[in-house]
């Protein structure tokens, strides 16, 4: 079954900090593998799509890397800010899986003062 | 530019009673999909669009129906309200060549 998992379910970091949030997922065929922010209350927005040919994606702060072989993405986030708080969730393609995209459940950070 | 639109934001029902959530989108996107979102569940996709006039079910589309009659539209209905359909739907959309999804704020409905 192809799966994706996030761990921790939550995390939380004071004000500064560099830090790295973890996705695996169970089968290497995949096309692509995207990272989304969530707001309380709100919908997703996407941050990074990492494309399998690829190993990673840089926007600003964050760069998301990607290892299809160890079935892993890692999503660091520099400098992180009380703003930086919401939930990450990792979204997978998986080939053969059609248009749907896989969720992990998301690690739910907090960026302390 | 307002993107993804969905309403309504809230909704309660009674078992049994039948509603349609409807999804806009202003970004001319070929691709519409409606997710659920379940606490300590990732988002499960119900149905999605390839376009204008179009549907294929996703992974958990048992007691909703979609239809997309214009482009920019896309709704999902529920016939007869169940608990179990308690959640929080979101819709969202892409364009043909580009994976990335945008979200609408989604629609928290509870079914009692």
């Amino acid at each position: 079954k192809q799966e994706v998992t996030q761990i921790p379910a939550a995390l939380s970091v004071p004000e500064g900090e560099n830090l790295v949030l973890n996705c695996s997922f169970t089968d290497s065929a995949i096309y692509n593998l995207q990272w989304f922010r969530q707001d309380p209350g709100k919908g997703l927005t996407s941050l990074l799509l990492i494309q399998s040919s690829q190993r990673e994606q840089t926007s600003g702060r964050l760069n998301a890397s990607l290892d299809k072989s160890s079935g892993r993405s890692t999503l660091y986030i520099a400098a992180s800010q009380p703003g930086d708080s919401a939930t990450y969730l990792c979204a997978v393609r998986f080939t053969g899986g059609g248009n749907k995209l896989t969720f992990g459940t998301g690690t739910q950070l907090k960026v302390e003062l | 530019n307002a993107g993804v639109t969905q309403t309504p934001k809230f909704r309660v029902l009674k078992t049994g009673q039948s509603m349609t959530l409807l999804c806009a989108q202003d970004m001319n996107h070929e691709y519409m999909y409606w997710y659920r979102q379940d606490p300590g569940m990732g988002l499960r996709l119900i149905h999605y669009s390839v376009g204008e006039g179009t549907t294929a079910k996703g992974e958990v589309p048992d007691g909703y129906n979609v239809s997309r009659l214009k482009k920019q539209n896309f709704l999902l209905g529920l016939e007869s309200a169940a608990p179990s359909q308690t959640s929080v739907y979101f819709c969202a959309s892409r364009p043909w060549r580009d994976e990335k999804l945008f979200f609408g704020s989604g629609t928290q409905l509870s079914v009692l």
